[in-house]
């Protein structure tokens, strides 16, 4: 069973650009969540979709954005990339409904911004 | 709002010590408590979770955590380490919002085991 897969592993990208990462959650999961953890930092709630809708969003710009497609897997693009956006990106998946949304996380896309 | 203070971003022990790092948090509404660990370079692994009942709650790899609901805590021990707990601990705090639990993460504490 595979558990939950991100792509790319890691990017480089210049300032102004944008960028899109991709995740696939686990078997069986139908939520995805996506974190910023900038270095030494916690992971920080970005946003959370469920039946291809964002349902929660934590504080973030607009520049970040997301689309969760039929299959549950799920983007999140950032648009105008700025230096502070370099973080490693988690998506964590989760079923639910359960009540104690226990979220797999996957590795991580680690962005560079220069 | 809710929030996590993990008291400790760094704590070094030697093998085979017991260990305890420490996770306070703030909420207004009843929460679940989790712990997290995050090895070099991956994604993060739940340890255990508190949802109800016992406050004693056993995890993988020999942790435990102890939910103390008048000091707002959430404790992580473990009796006796190894090299390989050599990573980074993450407590969460996740109260209904929305109708969705959406975790809060403490800044983290580094474990670092030395023979």
């Amino acid at each position: 069973d595979a558990g939950v897969t991100q792509s790319p592993t890691h990017l480089i990208k210049t300032r102004g650009q944008q960028v899109t990462l991709r995740c696939s959650p686990k078997s069986g999961h139908d939520t995805v969540s996506w974190y910023q953890q900038a270095l030494g930092q916690g992971p920080q709630f970005i946003f959370q979709y469920y039946e291809e809708e964002e349902r929660q969003r934590g504080n973030f710009p607009d520049r970040f954005s997301g689309h969760q497609f039929p299959n549950y897997s799920s983007e999140l693009n950032v648009n105008a990339l700025l230096l502070g956006d370099s973080a490693l990106y988690l998506c964590a998946s989760s079923l639910r409904g359960t009540g104690a949304e226990t979220q797999y996380f996957g590795p991580g896309t680690r962005l560079l911004v220069l | 709002a809710q929030s996590v203070t993990q008291l400790d971003s760094q704590v070094p022990v030697f093998e085979e010590a017991p260990v305890e790092l420490r996770c306070n948090y703030s909420s207004s509404v009843s929460v679940y408590l989790f712990w997290y660990v995050q090895y070099p370079n991956q994604g993060l692994q739940l340890l255990l979770k508190y949802l109800s009942g016992s406050t004693l709650v056993k995890g993988i790899n020999g942790f435990e955590a102890e939910f103390n609901k008048s000091q707002t805590s959430f404790h992580l021990r473990k009796p006796s380490v190894h090299i390989s707990d050599t990573a980074e601990y993450f407590c969460a705090v996740s109260g209904l919002s929305g109708g969705s639990y959406i975790p809060t993460f403490g800044r983290g504490t580094s474990l670092i085991v030395h023979p």
